[in-house]
């Protein structure tokens, strides 16, 4: 069974601060990953997408991907309020025909 | 406009009930899913479809159905509904691989489902 772990949170930290979200992921041909954000009751929403080890940038969020650890990870700087939601990991399977999401990190950015 | 439009957007009903839910998109994806959430439990999929005629089951397949009627529109049938098939339920499409590496996936806004 192929899986996608995150810790369910929730984290909290305080406005202005950064946030660091984790994943890990059992199957080592994975090659695509992808960081969603989901409000409560919405749908996920992607903000992120990373193919390659390192860390790529977009905006205030970077997406850092280390793929002999098979771990990834989400930077948020100069969290805000409006960034509380759940943020969902998810990995391509080796072949890109599936994806496996994990059950998300709750994040609480305190004003 | 939506790029990925599910109906109905909340939805109750009886147990023993059959119950279609339907998904449509103008995103020009050949690529569409179905998936539940439930708390704690994140996204299972539910069933998958490549292209028109291709139908594949997801991790949790008992007791739905689904149909592909086109490219645009991917519907999600509970041929006879139970309580524990009370969940947010989301279509999603992505667009096909580029050399063996997965698309993201974009999702419709759900339908809240509670059978009872």
């Amino acid at each position: 069974q192929k899986e996608v772990e995150q810790n369910s949170g929730p984290l909290s930290v305080p406005e202005g601060a950064i946030a660091s979200l984790n994943c890990t992921y059992s199957d080592r041909g994975s090659q695509s990953f992808f960081w969603y954000r989901q409000y409560s009751g919405k749908s996920p929403e992607l903000i992120m997408s990373i193919y390659s080890n390192g860390d790529k940038e977009d905006g205030r969020f970077t997406a850092q991907l280390n793929k002999a650890s098979q771990y990834v990870s989400l930077l948020i700087r100069d969290s805000q309020p409006s960034d509380s939601a759940t943020y969902l990991c998810a990995a391509s399977l080796t072949g890109g025909f599936k994806t496996i999401f994990g059950a998300g990190t709750r994040l609480f950015v305190k004003a | 406009d939506a790029d990925v439009t599910q109906t109905p957007r909340n939805r109750i009903t009886k147990t023993g009930k059959r119950i279609m839910l339907e998904c449509s998109q103008t995103k020009g994806h050949d690529r569409m899913y179905w998936y539940r959430q439930d708390p704690g439990l994140g996204l299972r999929l539910i069933y998958y479809s490549f292209d028109v005629k291709d139908i594949n089951k997801g991790e949790i397949s008992d007791g739905y159905s689904v149909s592909r009627q086109a490219q645009a529109k991917f519907s999600l049938s509970l041929e006879s509904a139970i309580p524990n098939q009370t969940a947010l339920y989301f279509c999603a499409t992505s667009g096909k691989n580029t050399g063996g590496w997965g698309q993201p996936q974009h999702f419709g806004d759900g339908t809240r489902l509670s059978i009872l």
